[in-house]
Parts: C-alpha cells; sequence; structure tokens
C-alpha cells in the first residue's frame, strides 16, 4: 500500500519569511515523489519532481528515504506563492499498473 | 500541444439522466486517468487507462463508466447518479512506462447531480 501524509492542513507565514511544506510517504519499493499546486480556480499543476531535482519559482525538494519524507521549501516566500499544495506518491503493486495517490494538501497563505 | 482538454466545463444533471464527460490530449500519452475531487480534497483516482485499455478501476460504481476509444480520447459515461456525486471530476494522462514523469491535468468538469 502507498500512503502520502501532508501533516499540516493550514500554513501562513509572511511574506519574505521562509516556508517548508512537509510530506511523509510510506511505500515498500523505490518511491517517485512530486509536489503539485492548485492555486485559486486553476488546474492543479506538477512543481517539481524528485528525479529531476530542479528547483521551480524558488522552491526545492529532497527526497529523504531514511527519514520517508519529501518535504517542500522555500527560503522567501511570496504572496503568489499562496495556493493548495499536494504531495503525491507514484507507486505500483506487483499486479497493477501505477498510480499517482495524494495527500490531503496544505493550503499556504502567505501575507503582505 | 502541452493540454488536457476536458469538457463539459460545468454539467448540472438529474438522478435519471444519462450524460459524458470527454477527454483529450495530443502529448502523445498512452496512460491516461479519471479523478474524483471533492472541495478542499486531494484527487481519489477512478481509473486508469494505459495502451487504450483499463488497468486499474479503484472499485468505482456501475453507474460510473469508462471508455477510451483511441489514444488520444478518454470517455466518463454517467448514469443514474447520486447527488454526493456531485464533485470537480479531473482527467490526466502521462507517459506509459516502468516510471512516470508526472501527470498533466486538465482543468476538470464540475458536475451537480440534482
Amino acid at each position: 500500500a502507498q500512503r502520502v501524509t501532508q501533516p499540516e492542513k493550514l500554513l501562513s507565514v509572511f511574506k519574505g519569511a521562509p516556508v517548508e511544506l512537509k510530506c511523509n510517504y510510506s511505500y515498500s519499493g523505490s518511491p517517485e515523489l512530486f509536489w503539485y499546486v492548485q492555486y485559486s480556480r486553476q488546474r492543479l499543476q506538477l512543481l517539481l519532481r524528485h528525479i529531476s531535482r530542479e528547483s521551480i519559482k524558488g522552491f526545492t525538494a529532497d527526497l529523504n528515504k531514511g527519514e520517508t519524507s519529501f518535504h517542500l521549501k522555500k527560503p522567501f516566500a511570496q504572496e503568489e506563492d499562496s495556493a493548495m499544495y499536494y504531495c503525491a506518491l507514484f507507486g505500483r503493486s506487483s499486479t497493477s499498473y501505477g498510480k499517482l495517490t495524494f495527500g490531503q494538501g496544505t493550503i499556504l497563505t502567505v501575507h503582505p | 500541444d502541452t493540454e488536457v482538454t476536458q469538457t463539459p466545463k460545468h454539467l448540472v444533471m438529474g438522478m435519471t439522466n444519462k450524460k459524458s464527460l470527454k477527454c483529450e490530449q495530443h502529448m502523445g500519452h498512452r496512460a491516461m486517468y479519471w479523478y474524483k475531487q471533492k472541495a478542499k480534497k486531494p484527487p481519489e483516482l477512478m481509473f486508469v487507462y494505459s495502451y487504450e485499455k483499463l488497468s486499474i478501476n479503484e472499485s468505482v460504481p456501475s453507474r460510473f463508466s469508462p471508455e477510451c476509444p483511441n489514444s488520444s480520447l478518454l470517455n466518463l459515461h454517467l448514469h443514474a447518479l447520486q447527488p454526493e456525486d456531485s464533485a470537480l471530476y479531473l482527467c490526466a494522462s502521462s507517459q506509459a512506462g516502468t516510471r512516470t514523469y508526472g501527470y498533466t491535468f486538465g482543468s476538470g468538469t464540475r458536475l451537480t447531480v440534482v
């Protein structure tokens, strides 16, 4: 079974402050992890994927297999970062094709 | 074209109606998905199609019937729905294979069952 946990439903910071959105996962195989973002009234968009080790819009995320975590970080939050953020895990069982499972999401609000 | 297009954007249907949701992509993706999303909740997987064949059905009630007529199109046929089926229905696509590089999501169809 695969499971993604985002412990914070809501996260509020001030503009310019660092932000960290937590994500922990449970999966017996080698996971593929992603962060998706959903801005108000917009479609769900891929933000980051762990295999590419990239930085998008100033966000980074590092896969820590020992702690089974994939936290999303940004050193200086901007007001336009306010959105719903979902951590997601792609995994497959031996009997089925792979599937993407989402955490419960964290609503990030960046105050001016 | 790097988008997944879903139609209609909004749909209101009665509990005895039959309707269909449509999804289209031209990115050459061979895996396509239906998700259901309730307000302030994460998307929940309903169906996975891989190479036009149904690969995963997440125990979805039979009043939802998916169809993949070709590699670019995915339909979701709806019949005898209940008010609790009201939600945002999302279509997504991705490259098929041993690993994924992320899904591309459509903007969804907001369904209201009355």
